[in-house]
């Protein structure tokens, strides 16, 4: 399966700040999510737009997603130490039941 | 949302052993299940879909006879991962296929030594 790609690798800032990353992707897709993952522990789901939509909102949250460009983007806004954590894209491809994930970005808060 | 759970959470064995890692969906039922593995610091790569009742389709490189994984039941699917190595030791996480989402399990941790 294609990997989604996702930039930056890693991403320090400071509390307060926004947190942007960005994912892309090969295929066509149904739907596209974001999860949570703390060091060694299980996924947490965030959010999921779907291939109709362009911008969803949750909280602190907010997701674009351009299927002409095939990338979406995850924004944090006014961060907190306790966002500290890797963030995994994943895609569901037209063709494929499992969902295919990004390679994931590693945020660091500084508090 | 719906819950899945694994078992066990951390297991340690020894090379050449086996180990088996139970996945559960416990207020749903779940046709479709699937079995990712994440190694330290990567992403999760899919390594098969198990389908209640009949037999789990693998992702490219990854040998069946070694990873059996069987789905017995609506609700239970287990990951055997046979004659361990070192190099089989990872996180691994499985799905349950829900609506609209999957269901993620907590994840097991094999470390072989």
């Amino acid at each position: 399966s294609q990997q989604g790609e996702e930039d930056p690798q890693a991403l320090s800032i400071q509390e307060g700040e926004n947190a942007t990353m960005n994912c892309s992707y090969k295929t066509s897709i149904n739907n596209l999510q974001w999860y949570r993952q703390n060091s060694g522990r299980g996924l947490v789901h965030l959010i999921l737009i779907r291939s109709n939509e362009r911008e969803k909102h949750s909280g602190r949250l907010r997701v674009t997603l351009d299927t002409s460009k095939k990338s979406s983007s995850l924004l944090i806004t006014a961060s907190r130490a306790a966002d500290t954590a890797s963030y995994f894209c994943a895609f569901m491809d037209t063709g494929r039941r499992a969902l295919t994930f990004g390679s994931g970005t590693r945020l660091q808060v500084q508090p | 949302g719906a819950v899945v759970s694994q078992h066990p959470s951390r297991v340690i064995c020894k090379s050449g052993t086996s180990v088996k890692i139970e996945c559960r969906s416990l207020d749903f039922q779940a046709t479709t299940m699937f079995w990712y593995r994440q190694f330290p610091k990567q992403s999760l790569m899919l390594m098969a879909t198990s389908n209640e009742g009949s037999k789990a389709t693998y992702e490219q490189g990854v040998e069946k006879d070694k990873f059996l994984i069987n789905h017995a039941s609506l609700t239970l699917s287990t990951l055997t991962v046979t004659s361990a190595h070192p190099e089989d030791s990872s996180f691994y996480i499985c799905s349950a296929r829900g609506v609209p989402e999957q269901y993620f399990g907590p994840g097991t941790r094999l470390t072989v030594t």
